[in-house]
């Protein structure tokens, strides 16, 4: 079935590192991919968005890498900081307003 | 400012008593959603409405009713809560533009079933 995947299920990394999380994709005709956050006890919130004809899009401290040869998505996060501790999702959307997320990342950040 | 407003927060009902959960929004986005999450998975897509047009996912089930008498207010219904619907119900809206789908999420209502 369609899924999309994280590859790890929790990372821990010192704050002031750069962080760096997968996810693999499986439906090929997904044009468009957002990462979200969410940090407990609240919804899902907007990170970074790229669409399938861009490699690479850059925001305030986050990168997001697309390889559509590979189906894989990363986030990285630089200079991790404590207020980066939340669950990361990776989503896409195949068609019209369908968005699937996958399983989700959660990220320690050590002081 | 919460931009999507989801009332309660917390809610306990018994198995098989009638629930609803609501949902506003201050956005005045065409597109709202209603997601399912249980505890350490990543939200579940139950259906949503483009206006007031209705598309169910095909794995929900008919347990899960929505209703949408406005642009600002979207309504879940769980008819005949069972155990396993024990979860955090998270309501989404987004604009009408397929091609950037950006969802904001309110805070969730976490139900549960006793």
């Amino acid at each position: 079935g369609e899924s999309v995947g994280l590859h790890l299920p929790t990372l821990s990394v010192q704050e002031g590192d750069n962080s760096i999380i997968n996810c693999a994709y499986s439906n090929s005709a997904s044009d468009y991919f957002i990462w979200y956050k969410q940090e407990s006890g609240k919804g899902p919130q907007f990170i970074i968005d790229i669409r399938s004809n861009m490699d690479k899009r850059q925001g305030q401290r986050v990168t997001v890498l697309l390889n559509k040869t590979v189906k894989h998505l990363s986030l990285q996060i630089a200079a991790t900081q404590p207020g980066d501790s939340a669950v990361y999702f990776c989503a896409e959307t195949p068609g019209g307003f369908k968005t699937i997320f996958g399983a989700g990342t959660r990220l320690f950040v050590k002081a | 400012d919460a931009m999507v407003i989801q009332n309660p927060r917390y809610q306990v009902t018994q198995f098989g008593k009638p629930v609803t959960l609501s949902c506003s929004q201050t956005l005045n986005h065409n597109v709202m959603y209603w997601y399912q999450q249980k505890s350490s998975q990543a939200p579940k897509l139950l259906f949503h409405y483009y206006d007031k047009d209705f598309n169910n996912e095909a794995d929900t089930p008919d347990n899960f009713q929505s209703r949408r008498p406005n642009t600002s207010f979207c309504f879940l219904d769980i008819r005949s809560p069972g155990l396993g619907d024990a979860a955090m119900y998270l309501c989404a809206t987004s604009r009408d533009s397929p091609v950037q789908n950006i969802q904001y999420f309110g805070a969730g209502t976490r139900l549960s079933v006793l």
